[in-house]
């Protein structure tokens, strides 16, 4: 089954404590994105990748890093995460000619306290 | 910076009734898609809409790109509450990877 996956599916840590959000797709799909989603703002792109070892920023970057090693895996790292990071956190993937047309994980549900 | 605006954010109707959802920008784009989000999951790609004028249709829902490609719409005729959900419009820029979305349009459908 074609499929976005995201692990975990739902996180309560501490705030400075690192954690890694992983994702995986099976489509072989080039393009890869990060997006958090949080009441009243709608889906804001953290990340995005359009290939193997390529990586650009979004909206909103700042306080996340991400790598692109493998063409399936595209994890989020947050290094030392902070209360504001609280949100749900959504992986999306494409084909690199139609990058607008996103498959997406089912989603990570994060809490920083 | 490019923005996309969605309305109305809430739509509370009941079972039959019609109704349209609006998204708004400044900019133009080289095409304009629609998902639709249920709660727990993530948004699922309903259309994308690339001409301008292009109307396209799904069902009882009608998508429309606004003849400039600045604007697009979204009517379902005789909504059921299956149609409830969060709509989202997006679009991105054509000489980078960005993507953007609007804030939503929350469907409630009342049996």
């Amino acid at each position: 089954e074609a499929q976005v996956t995201q692990n975990p599916r739902y996180l309560i840590t501490v705030t400075g404590k690192k954690l890694t959000v992983t994702c995986s797709q099976n489509m072989n799909h080039e393009y890869m994105s990060w997006y958090r989603q949080d009441p009243g703002l709608g889906l804001r792109q953290i990340y995005y990748s359009m290939n193997v070892e390529v990586t650009d920023k979004g909206d909103v970057p700042e306080g996340y890093k991400v790598s692109r090693k493998e063409k399936r895996n595209f994890p989020l790292i947050l290094e030392s995460p902070s209360p504001n990071q609280t949100s749900l956190y959504f992986c999306a993937s494409s084909y690199y000619q139609n990058h607008y047309e996103q498959y997406f994980g089912p989603g990570t549900r994060l809490t920083v306290t | 910076t490019q923005l996309l605006e969605q309305s109305p954010q809430f739509l509370s109707i009941q079972e039959g009734e019609n109704l349209t959802v609006y998204c708004n920008s400044s900019s133009v784009f080289s095409s304009l898609q629609w998902y639709r989000q249920e709660p727990g999951e993530g948004p699922v790609l309903l259309v994308t809409v690339v001409t301008g004028g292009e109307v396209k249709k799904l069902k009882r829902l009608t998508f429309q790109f606004g003849d400039a490609r600045k604007d697009s719409s979204l009517h379902i005729t005789a909504a059921q509450p299956g149609d409830t959900g969060l709509y989202l419009c997006a679009a991105g820029s054509s000489n980078t990877g960005k993507l953007i979305f609007g804030q939503g349009t929350t469907l409630q459908v009342k049996p």
